[in-house]
């Protein structure tokens, strides 16, 4: 298993330009999310989903939009990209059902937007 | 609104002491994981905590939850430099679908 994969690895945008930040996962895991991290600081939930075609907003979604429609992809989008959003973006995935809820997390996205 | 605070935010260590990281939480959760970073690396899973009391151990790690006080701790025995790294507590709603992160504690180990 590849586990949770992420494109790019970086990323540089000019402010208002559009993007797709691409999230992948081969554990047939219903459950996906987007983080984002800002230096010295912990993750921020985006948005999330609970399975093909349900998602739903986390703590920080004004900006970005995103859709399910497989199990497996969970992309994440930039409409008109603003420096506020440089960050690094971390996908997570893990599975439905038991308490643990342990969280697998992909390798990141470093996005700068000038 | 919940809000994890971690304690201490940076800490500089020598080699062989112990210390404890604190994570305290502002609502009642018995979900809490801790997790590992690396510099420009992901997050690695340390521990998951899903009761009050619980304590599991992985080599010279600790944690701890104590769900009444809304408080984990993690423990560093004899510490090494490997250990140096970025440590997260992360506290799960009751739903089970949100994580919110504490700030991190960048641990450093010096020979």
């Amino acid at each position: 298993n590849a586990g949770v994969t992420q494109t790019p690895k970086f990323q540089v945008l000019k402010t208002g330009q559009s993007m797709t930040l691409q999230c992948a996962q081969d554990m047939n895991h219903e459950y996906m999310s987007w983080y984002r991290q800002d230096p010295g600081m912990g993750l921020r939930l985006i948005h999330y989903s609970v399975g093909a075609g349900i998602t739903d907003q986390g703590e920080v979604p004004n900006g970005y939009n995103v859709s399910r429609s497989t199990t497996e992809d969970f992309p994440l989008r930039l409409l008109s990209a603003a420096p506020s959003q440089t960050s690094v973006y971390f996908c997570a995935s893990r599975p439905e059902g038991g308490r643990a809820n342990e969280q697998f997390f992909g390798p990141g996205t470093r996005l700068t937007v000038l | 609104e919940l809000k994890v605070e971690q304690n201490p935010l940076f800490l500089s260590m020598q080699e062989g002491k112990n210390y404890t990281i604190y994570c305290n939480y502002s609502t009642t959760s018995d979900r809490l994981y801790w997790y590992r970073q690396d510099p420009g690396k992901s997050l690695e899973s340390l521990f998951v905590l899903l009761s009050n009391g619980a304590v599991k151990q992985e080599g010279r790690l600790m944690a701890s939850l104590d769900t009444k006080a809304r408080l984990s701790t993690l423990h560093i025995t004899a510490a090494v430099h490997d250990l140096s790294a970025t440590y997260f507590c992360a506290v799960g709603n009751n739903a089970g679908n949100m994580l919110t992160f504490g700030g991190g504690t960048r641990l450093m180990v010096k020979p």
